[in-house]
């Protein structure tokens, strides 16, 4: 299987725990976002990263947030001191910015991971 | 700031029909335009990306419509078939970064 996978897929926490989610994208993807969903609502958009940089960050990523792209390849997103407010879908999606490909920066998403923090 | 709307937010039709599902975005530079479904308790499958310099895409039943200058996307599915089933998303991406800004998405349902 060579879409992007995510692990775990659930993860059921007490509030003000740690938790740490990874995302492996599509190997030849350079580019790596991270979005959160909750229910009935459309993503939204936490993180970007450029090969191995970090390049762009919403808002909504507070500082409890933190995202790495150690080596240009899989992803963590962590969450400390998690709240019950953090329950939601975390989703993971890579693309490819490499010009003259017809599907230049089309995203593929993997499967999410489901946070509740009881 | 981009803003996302999609109209209807849900929609139940017999099986067979063509229907149409809309996009609205309010800042008109955009760089493309992606189509999604989503299955409920899933990630998106990407159905169709439109680029900004383009008109619509098509791919098998459906075609994706953009219209810049209007703000306005719209996908055309036709004879739907209950495995079509889904919550349909738009997203767009500005031309200002990599923020990509989705809709809230319409709610489909198919009935045999």
């Amino acid at each position: 299987d060579t879409g992007v996978s995510q692990d775990p897929r659930h993860k059921i926490t007490k509030r003000g725990q740690n938790v740490t989610f990874r995302c492996d994208p599509i190997s030849e993807h350079n580019r790596l976002y991270w979005y959160r969903q909750t229910l009935g609502q459309g993503p939204e958009f936490l993180t970007y990263f450029q090969n191995e940089a970090q390049l762009e960050k919403s808002r909504l990523l507070s500082d409890r947030f933190s995202a790495e792209r150690p080596k240009g390849s899989f992803s963590t997103l962590e969450i400390q001191r998690t709240e019950q407010g953090d329950s939601a879908m975390y989703l993971c999606a890579s693309s490819i910015d490499l010009s003259g490909t017809e599907r230049i920066n089309e995203q593929f998403f993997g499967p999410g991971t489901r946070l509740t923090v009881l | 700031k981009q803003e996302v709307t999609q109209i209807p937010a849900a929609l139940s039709v017999p099986e067979g029909e063509n229907l149409v599902l809309n996009c609205s975005f309010t800042d008109s530079a955009i760089y493309n335009l992606q189509w999604f479904r989503q299955d409920p308790g899933k990630g998106l499958t990407s159905l169709l990306l439109i680029q900004s310099s383009q008109r619509e895409q098509t791919s098998g039943r459906l075609n994706a419509s953009l219209d810049k200058s209007s703000g306005r996307s719209t996908l055309y599915i036709a004879a739907s078939q209950p495995g079509d089933s889904a919550t349909y998303l738009c997203a767009v991406r500005d031309n200002y970064g990599q923020n990509f800004v989705f809709g809230p998405g319409t709610r489909l349902s198919v009935l045999p």
